[in-house]
């Protein structure tokens, strides 16, 4: 079966350092996504992975261990624009995605 | 800045009529998608567009919806015999690459 798991809700405070972590099971896998979505709006692509190791890119940066099945996105200096829900999504095979049900967080002055 | 653009924004139906939201992507990608988020839920695949053909669909992308290049720029996403289920916002997202996508703002479609 497809699943991915995240927690559902987390909160921080500006300037701190948060991880959101992922974890999934695919019947294939083909690369990694993390994605920001803020109320009421689209996604808006964050990260790719499909290798292990991690990717940075500014304040946010992605890790992925696919033997654990694990990733985690990174957001650091957080700032109050940044609350959001984190969408963690594997493409398992061709262009097939399954998203997981998105973490909500909360960034408090 | 390239966008994807959607229309409508919101489309009203009654249960049974057909409806198709049009998805503008940006001109040189070649991966097309259509996602649905029903309120409150995640985020779901409904199909990729790759080369003017589906390359996969989800078990969701049942015989009722069907997609379409029909020109060289629009991209459209049909739902036959709308059910109240369906209600969702409906994502449209292109990528000039299969590891990335840009999604549009979306159609909310609400069946009544």
């Amino acid at each position: 079966g497809q699943n991915i798991d995240q927690p559902t809700e987390m909160t921080a405070t500006e300037g701190a350092i948060v991880q959101i972590n992922c974890t999934y099971q695919t019947s294939g896998f083909n690369g990694l996504f993390w994605y920001q979505q803020h109320a009421g709006e689209a996604p808006t692509f964050l990260s790719y992975n499909v290798l292990d190791g991690l990717e940075e890119k500014g304040r946010f940066s992605s890790f992925l261990s696919r033997s654990k099945g694990y990733s985690y996105l990174l957001l650091k200096e957080l700032q109050m624009k940044d609350s959001a829900s984190y969408l963690c999504a594997v493409e398992d095979y061709g262009q097939n995605f399954v998203f997981g049900p998105g973490t909500r967080l909360s960034v408090l002055p | 800045e390239p966008e994807v653009t959607q229309t409508p924004s919101h489309q009203v139906t009654q249960m049974g009529q057909e409806v198709i939201l049009r998805c503008v992507p940006i001109s040189n990608h070649l991966y097309f998608y259509w996602y649905r988020q029903i309120l409150g839920q995640k985020v779901e695949f409904l199909v990729s567009f790759y080369n003017n053909e589906i390359s996969e669909k989800s078990e969701i992308f049942d015989d009722q919806f069907s997609v379409e290049r029909p020109d060289g720029s629009n991209f459209t996403l049909k739902i036959r015999s709308t059910k109240l289920e369906d209600s969702a916002m409906y994502f449209c997202a292109s990528g000039d690459r299969a590891a990335e996508a840009f999604f549009g703002q979306g159609t909310r479609l609400t069946v009544v």
